[in-house]
């Protein structure tokens, strides 16, 4: 069992559509992170929120929007994709940079997206 | 800008046999953190092992160690008594020290095969 859950597991959706991914995290973390892994790329960081603010938006076109609630959620409002943007959307959690835990970042199992 | 880099896209080892993954980083900084995580074909990325710059002591998790050589920027993966469950993609990752990106950047990937 993992502390950092994604839902859905799995998502297919049309170029038209408007999905979100969830991320929870139960580990008592104030930063939370979105990382987009497609075949044959590095991942690449989209988003970091620290005590709930937007703290970095590596360049992601506003078809992704994040959102952070609270410091245990974590949303991506996906709306108007490219069948390019199709990959593994991994949540990742950890302590507020510097503070404990050595800096380790605990990722969830990945939402799988599907744009057609 | 910092880059981590995996020089071997594919390894395999035999069942019980020691496998070494290699990992070279670059960086202008003389503390960070780096580490080995493990993505299994269910796609969530398990920290396998992490390592403070600072420290000189290599780090080491039961069957897994690294060998830090920090002058050379070098973070090999040693796998020792390989099982079949070690099978994955490995990951080696570089995060800043305080302040600056939260980014954690990650090289491209070396995927392991185990051999009964």
């Amino acid at each position: 069992e993992t502390g950092v859950t994604q839902t859905p597991r799995h998502l297919v959706m049309g170029m038209t559509n408007k999905k979100s991914l969830k991320c929870e995290q139960h580990l008592g973390h104030n930063a939370m992170y979105w990382y987009k892994q497609s075949a044959k790329k590095p991942l690449e960081l989209m988003f970091v929120y620290s005590l709930e603010e937007r703290v970095e938006n590596n360049s992601v076109p506003s078809r992704f929007s994040p959102e952070c609630p609270n410091s245990s959620h974590l949303f991506l409002h996906l709306h108007t994709l490219q069948p390019e943007d199709s990959a593994l959307y991994l949540c990742a959690s950890s302590h507020k940079k510097g503070v404990g835990s050595g800096n380790t970042i605990y990722f969830g199992e990945g939402s799988w997206l599907t744009v057609v | 800008a910092q880059t981590v880099t995996q020089s071997q896209p594919e390894m395999s080892v035999q069942e019980a046999e020691t496998v070494t993954l290699s990992c070279t980083y670059d960086t202008s900084e003389s503390d960070y953190y780096l580490f080995w995580y493990k993505q299994p074909p269910s796609r969530q990325m398990i920290l396998v092992i992490r390592q403070e710059a600072y420290k000189q002591q290599n780090a080491t998790e039961n069957r897994f160690s690294v060998n830090f050589q920090k002058a050379a920027k070098s973070f090999s993966l040693k796998i020792s008594d390989s099982q079949l469950g070690d099978a994955a993609m490995y990951f080696c990752a570089y995060r800043a020290p305080q302040g600056g990106s939260e980014k954690l950047v990650f090289g491209k990937g070396t995927k392991l095969t185990v051999n009964p």
